[in-house]
């Protein structure tokens, strides 16, 4: 079976901490993808990666970065964590053929900044 | 990229009846997907349809595809309580372009 994992279901994390999302996918994806999700706003695109050590702004970049050192592995990372960033978040793959393949999701990050 | 509208934002059904959701979108695309999210998870693929195609089926999904009205539609049929989840549609534009996901349609179905 093809798997996107997510390395918390659940985290909470006080405001100011810096903080790290793990996305590890095993079906040697080019394409990577970070969405967060809130409650009447839909799933919103954050970062998206085409490659190895390649990095593209989504609609909502402000406050995050992103790391992409091994093609699997896909991390997100939230430089000093807000309380407005408490949100679902969803990691998601698929490969080089781009719009024309499905997407594989991760089963959720729901992260709480206190 | 371009997002996906879902129509109606919620709907909810008995068990055995059909249930219908649409999609619109603004602009040329080479296909469109399905997907559904239970609650609190991540999103699953139920279906593509290429923009030279009008309709598919996959087992109990129908989805039609109206590119002349920049519409889609996915029928489930003889629905059942498993079946509740919320339904979003997104459009895939040329290139390696992200999908965009708008605010789908939350269905429910009840016993």
């Amino acid at each position: 079976d093809v798997k996107v994992t997510q390395s918390s279901r659940y985290l909470v994390k006080r405001t100011g901490e810096k903080v790290f999302l793990e996305c590890v996918q095993d079906m040697d994806h080019e394409n990577m993808f970070w969405y967060r999700q809130d409650p009447g706003l839909g799933l919103r695109l954050i970062y998206f990666s085409y490659d190895v050590k390649m990095k593209e702004k989504g609609d909502i970049p402000e406050g995050y970065s992103v790391s992409r050192e091994k093609k699997e592995r896909f991390s997100l990372i939230l430089e000093s964590a807000s309380t407005n960033q408490t949100s679902m978040y969803l990691c998601a793959s698929r490969g080089i053929q781009g719009a024309s393949e499905k997407l594989f999701f991760g089963s959720g990050t729901q992260l709480s900044v206190l | 990229s371009q997002q996906g509208e879902e129509d109606p934002q919620a709907l909810s059904i008995q068990e055995g009846e059909n249930a219908t959701m649409n999609c619109s979108y603004k602009t040329s695309i080479n296909n469109l997907q399905w997907y559904r999210q239970n609650s609190g998870r991540g999103l699953v693929h139920l279906i593509l349809i290429r923009s030279n195609e009008r309709e598919k089926h996959s087992g109990r999904l129908r989805v039609t595809l109206d590119t002349s009205k920049k519409s889609s539609s996915l029928l489930i049929t003889a629905s059942r309580a498993a079946d509740t989840a919320s339904y979003f549609c997104a459009p895939g534009t040329p290139g390696n372009t992200p999908l965009v996901f708008g605010k789908g349609t939350r269905l429910s179905v009840i016993a």
